[in-house]
């Protein structure tokens, strides 16, 4: 069955700090993404990646960075945490190409508070 | 770009009653739509999903419709039960691969009484 899972599930950082966040898929999917769920906003698109190697902007890019070293993991970087980055963070990986659907799958979700 | 309402953003009704969330998009190219749903502290989960050529699909205990003419995407809830009650989101995506983001509503937060 298809998995996606996130480290760390929750995470305090200060005003800042750096914070990563990981995200592993043991689906084989071609396309990961990261999100942010906030109250009133639904799910806005941080970072997604085609592949091992590519990382493209969402919606909402600023103040982060993502990296995607291996067809498995996409990492979400914030270099300098602000408070206003406080949210709740969902990895999703998918397929594309004929028959795939498109659907995704979603990780657990990691709550990040930034004090 | 695509942009996609969802109402309502709240829902509360009875067990047993029905219950209708519904999505307007604007891309008329959309050609994937899904509904999602995310119980509390998880992650979102695949409900349905319909393509441009199927218009209902039909699930345990609801009916998604989709109306190309009027671009929306409806999720019906036949008689809701306790279980029911989470956010549910419709997403949005166009046929052309290698540059799939799919959109998403804001989100409809059920709740079910007894």
């Amino acid at each position: 069955e298809a998995a996606v899972t996130q480290s760390p599930r929750n995470k305090v950082a200060v005003t800042g700090g750096k914070v990563t966040l990981s995200c592993n898929q043991t689906n084989n999917h071609n396309n990961m993404y990261w999100y942010r769920q906030d109250t009133g906003h639904g799910l806005r698109l941080i970072h997604y990646s085609y592949g091992a190697g590519s990382t493209e902007k969402g919606d909402i890019p600023d103040g982060y960075k993502a990296s995607r070293p291996s067809q498995e993991n996409f990492s979400l970087i914030l270099e300098l945490a602000t408070p206003s980055q406080t949210s709740v963070y969902f990895c999703a990986s998918g397929d594309e190409g004929w028959g795939a659907f498109y659907e995704q799958y979603f990780g657990p979700g990691t709550r990040l508070t930034v004090l | 770009g695509e942009q996609v309402e969802q109402r309502p953003p709240h829902l509360s009704v009875r067990e047993g009653d029905s219950a209708v969330i519904i999505c307007t998009y604007t891309d008329p190219n959309s050609y994937y739509f899904f509904w999602y749903k995310q119980e509390p502290g998880a992650g979102l989960q695949l409900l349905m999903k319909v393509f441009s050529s199927t218009e209902i699909n039909e699930g345990q205990g609801f009916t998604v419709l989709l109306n190309k003419k009027d671009k929306q995407l409806s999720l019906n809830l036949t008689a809701a039960h306790p279980g029911d009650s989470a956010v549910y989101f419709c997403a949005v995506s166009p046929t052309s691969g290698g540059n799939y983001k799919p959109t998403f509503g804001k989100g409809t937060s059920l709740v079910v009484h007894p």
